[in-house]
């Protein structure tokens, strides 16, 4: 079951910041946000998870607005290598990741 | 090695024929999951072990697929009767059990094996 929506596209200038959104309307309060990317021919790769606070790591910081209801990913400094698809996930705190649900992600495409 | 590590990376078979898939997790790892993905969709959730068991086999499409992990470490997933529908890379992750409530526990994916059914 969908319990995100994303753009299907997006497009950044390299050395440029990347703000991608997510719609989580319904998401309930133990459930966290979670994002992954997923690069051609790779497998995803986790990015950042958060519960309502922002969040920030060596690849990009999560926006989580005050009602939960959307966030957004930031990578500040795009480069050609953050061209890929990124999942917008939420999940239960303390369950598995085994039902998460990807969805068909937003395709960034960063340009030179 | 470091990573989640499956075999082989491409697999090509002739409809009807069996296969197996084979994954193994990062050194450490109780959980391990299994994904399919096909061609311009999101992985898509097939099963998922704790251990040796499986927790929650409730993605697989019917009873031509299986997935043993026999001793908690490496898992096959297993297809019969192949269909050119069953076409797709196949994804295992394995991660720590989250045991804590508090959402840590990260997925580790490897890079897939792309079956091809003719």
């Amino acid at each position: 079951d969908a319990k995100t929506t994303q753009p299907p596209s997006m497009d950044c200038a390299e050395g440029r910041a990347a703000n991608l959104p997510c719609n989580h309307s319904t998401i309930s309060g133990n459930e966290y946000v979670y994002w992954y990317r997923q690069i051609h021919s790779q497998g995803p790769q986790y990015i950042i998870h958060g519960l309502k606070n922002n969040e920030t790591n060596e690849m990009a910081s999560l926006i989580i607005t005050e009602d939960r209801k959307s966030s957004t990913l930031i990578l500040p400094h795009a480069t050609l290598r953050d061209t890929a698809v990124y999942y917008c996930i939420v999940r239960v705190a303390g369950s598995t990741l085994g039902r998460l649900y990807f969805g068909r992600g937003t395709q960034l495409t960063v340009w030179p | 090695g470091a990573g989640v590590s499956q075999t082989p990376s491409n697999k090509v078979t002739e409809k009807g024929k069996y296969v197996e898939l084979r994954c193994d997790p990062i050194s450490g790892h109780t959980a391990l999951y299994w994904y399919r993905q096909s061609l311009g969709q999101g992985p898509e959730f097939l099963i998922y072990f704790q251990g040796t068991g499986a927790a929650d086999d409730s993605g697989l499409p019917n009873d031509r697929f299986f997935a043993v992990r026999p001793e908690g470490s490496v898992s096959t997933l297993k297809i019969q009767r192949t269909e050119r529908g069953d076409s797709a890379v196949y994804l295992c992750a394995s991660s720590f059990f989250d045991m804590t409530g508090q959402g840590r526990t990260e997925a580790f994916f490897g890079q897939g094996t792309r079956l091809t059914v003719v």
